[in-house]
């Protein structure tokens, strides 16, 4: 079957580096998408990875490891307003997009 | 307005009751979405309409019918619905299927009594 894992909830500090991972396990692989949602918000869009590696886009990085399945989504620098939940998706062979729980980022001050 | 818009924000009804969620877009897309968000699960797939045509229908019961007029609105009309049908339900589009990223609304969250 399809499967998105990725952790319930993560707490973290201000101004601190967290790391939300994200495995996967679907039929075939077109990309992976990472969305982030406020509470009573509409998801919006953070990345989009289709080739192994690192992208960088301000304080939000994503990496993508095919072979393994696998992507992160790296917050530096963190902010209050980044509380938030983070929801990875990956689009399979048919280009059906799959989607995870959902990881909800508390952050103290 | 800009983005895409839900109305009504939140909503509660009877089992009875018939109703319906709307969804505008000022994008320009052509795919437009509706999914069903319920706490600590994956976004549930209910139906996607490209063109205005049908082109999933993700198993969803009967008591959800889909409408969409044209390419900037979409409705989900709700009949006799039962209490784990209770979600926010969430409307998105994109500029054609596939590999493309979706626009959400801010969702209908709705309460069957």
């Amino acid at each position: 079957g399809q499967n998105i894992d990725q952790p319930t909830e993560m707490t973290a500090t201000e101004g601190a580096i967290v790391q939300i991972n994200c495995t996967y396990q679907t039929s075939g692989f077109n990309g992976l998408f990472w969305y982030q949602q406020h509470a009573g918000e509409a998801p919006t869009f953070l990345s989009y990875n289709v080739l192994d590696g690192l992208e960088e886009k301000g304080r939000f990085s994503s990496f993508l490891s095919r072979s393994k399945g696998y992507s992160y989504l790296l917050l530096k620098e963190l902010q209050m307003k980044d509380s938030a939940s983070y929801l990875c998706a990956t689009l399979d062979s048919n280009y059906q997009l799959i989607w995870g729980a959902g990881t909800k980022l508390i952050i103290k001050p | 307005e800009t983005g895409v818009t839900q109305t009504p924000r939140h909503l509660v009804m009877g089992m009875t009751n018939k109703k319906s969620l709307k969804c505008e877009q000022h994008l320009g897309h052509n795919a437009m979405y509706w999914y069903k968000q319920s706490a600590k699960k994956p976004l549930e797939l209910m139906f996607v309409y490209n063109f205005k045509e049908q082109t999933e229908n993700n198993s969803v019961p009967s008591r959800f019918s889909p409408e969409c007029p044209n390419s900037s609105h979409l409705f989900l009309h709700l009949h006799t619905l039962q209490p784990e049908d209770s979600a926010l339900y969430l409307c998105a589009s994109s500029q054609g299927a596939g590999a493309n990223v979706l626009t959400f609304g801010a969702g209908s969250r709705l309460t069957v009594l």
